[in-house]
């Protein structure tokens, strides 16, 4: 089944480390984007990737770093520049010229601070 | 600037009983899709139903309707039937037909639903 894959599905966080989340798409889809969620919150837009080798800030990229070298992946970095990135962050994909379409999300990687 | 409002923090409904939530939002962009996605407590966001701003007549799927109203910028979900596993946030979302930012979705802030046995 196509879908969108997140990992790992917990992850924790050194002061000053810098860590990776990983995002796998098998949908063929052009774009991809990652969302930062804070506890009864709405989501929010970190970095978004239209297409390969091509990614632009969304609402909040501060203290955030991504890489789209290939069509299926779109790693998001949480660098140590993040002072406050204990947060649930989701990977989602679409196809971006289609506004009917709805993005698909994968499960999710929790991340928190030791 | 889009901006979606969603006013109800929380929401109890009693099971087999219909809930309705609200969503109004706000754009200027000629055309435009309204999604609604459900997030049970595990996190992962489901894609529930879809508006597009010129559809005539209201979308449906399954126990989930949508009460789409163009001139008031309201696009609320309608739960009919309501099931416990029905108990989850439950997020209103836009996405512009303009191109540019990928034609990103902009969320609401959410409703949590609990229903009750």
């Amino acid at each position: 089944d196509g879908g969108i894959t997140q990992s790992p599905k917990y992850l924790f966080r050194k002061e000053g480390q810098n860590v990776t989340l990983s995002c796998e798409q098998n949908l063929n889809h052009d774009a991809m984007y990652w969302y930062r969620q804070d506890p009864g919150q709405g989501l929010r837009l970190i970095y978004y990737s239209q297409i390969v080798n091509d990614f632009q800030k969304g609402d909040i990229a501060e203290g955030y770093s991504v890489s789209r070298e290939k069509k299926e992946s779109f790693p998001l970095t949480v660098t140590s520049a993040q002072k406050n990135p204990t947060a649930f962050y989701l990977c989602a994909s679409s196809s971006p010229w289609a506004y009917n379409q709805p993005q698909h999300f994968g499960d999710g990687t929790r991340l928190s601070i030791l | 600037a889009q901006k979606i409002t969603q006013t109800q923090p929380g929401m109890f409904v009693q099971e087999k009983e219909a809930v309705t939530l609200d969503c109004t939002y706000d754009t200027s962009d000629p055309s435009y899709g309204l999604f609604w996605y459900k997030q049970p407590s595990s996190g992962e966001m489901i894609f529930l139903i879809y508006q597009g701003s010129y559809d005539q007549q209201n979308a449906t799927e399954g126990r989930y309707s949508l009460n789409f109203q163009k001139a008031r910028k309201s696009a609320n979900l309608v739960i009919s039937a309501s099931q416990l596993g029905d108990s989850a946030m439950y997020f209103c979302a836009m996405r512009s037909s303009v191109s540019g930012s990928a034609r990103q979705l902009t969320f609401g802030s959410g409703t949590q639903l609990t229903v009750l046995p």
